[in-house]
């Protein structure tokens, strides 16, 4: 268990939706990233917060935000899916910007 | 920005045989280098790590070799098991291994299937 906790596991909705993916880093980590894995592209890097602000950006689409909360646990949205968007999407943590990730178990997200 | 080639995608060994994963970077600026292993169902586990100033790093049946010259670095599991079978994938980055250091970006090849036959 690599500490890191992420909710929902699974998630099934439609083509138009929103959804939120929630990430709870490992006990004192700082710094939160998203990846989107999918068999295509493989992990691909969204976006990186460390302490409440964003730090970085990777192949993120302008459908899709995130923000970390005062409490560090960070949020995913994804919004006006497509069917293209179905992936495991995973939440990494480190303790500081630079530090070794360490990976949640992922949301499966299937987009019908 | 950075690119990292993993060779090869599949790969199959008799258990207690060794198992070698290459792969090349881009950015001759990459200062750390990763592998992490992905069991079905599950995220990646970090198993090894090597920064830009080390050539070897060794963890029991595991060792990573880092040639910065031809920008290469490579995963060598000795006394395969049954267990070690899963997805492995090498990742690549530029930043600092400080705290306040710059934001590290993963870069990850395109994974490994190890399949370990008893």
């Amino acid at each position: 268990d690599s500490g890191v906790t992420q909710t929902p596991k699974h998630l099934i909705t439609a083509t138009g939706q929103r959804v939120t993916l929630r990430c709870s880093p490992r006990s004192g980590d700082l710094s939160v990233y998203w990846y989107q894995q999918s068999l295509d592209q493989g992990l691909q890097f969204l976006i990186q917060y460390y302490n409440g602000e964003e730090r970085a950006k990777g192949n993120i689409l302008e459908r899709f935000s995130a923000q970390q909360f005062p409490d560090l646990h960070s949020e995913l949205n994804l919004s006006s899916l497509e069917l293209g968007d179905s992936a495991l999407y995973f939440c990494a943590s480190s303790t500081g910007q630079g530090g070794k990730l360490f990976f949640g178990s992922g949301t499966q997200l299937s987009v019908l | 920005g950075e690119n990292v080639e993993q060779h090869p995608s599949t790969l199959s060994v008799q258990e207690g045989d060794s198992a070698v994963i290459k792969c090349t970077y881009s950015d001759s600026a990459s200062n750390y280098f990763p592998w992490y292993k992905q069991e079905l169902g599950k995220g990646p586990q970090l198993i090894i790590d090597i920064r830009s100033n080390v050539g070897e790093k060794k963890d029991q049946r595991i060792a990573v070799t880092l040639n910065k010259t031809a920008k290469h670095f490579s995963l060598h599991i000795t006394e395969t098991q049954p267990e070690d079978s899963a997805v492995y994938f090498c990742a690549a980055s530029i930043g600092g291994i400080r705290e306040g250091g710059s934001a590290r970006q993963l870069t990850f090849g395109s994974g490994t299937q190890l399949t370990v036959l008893p």
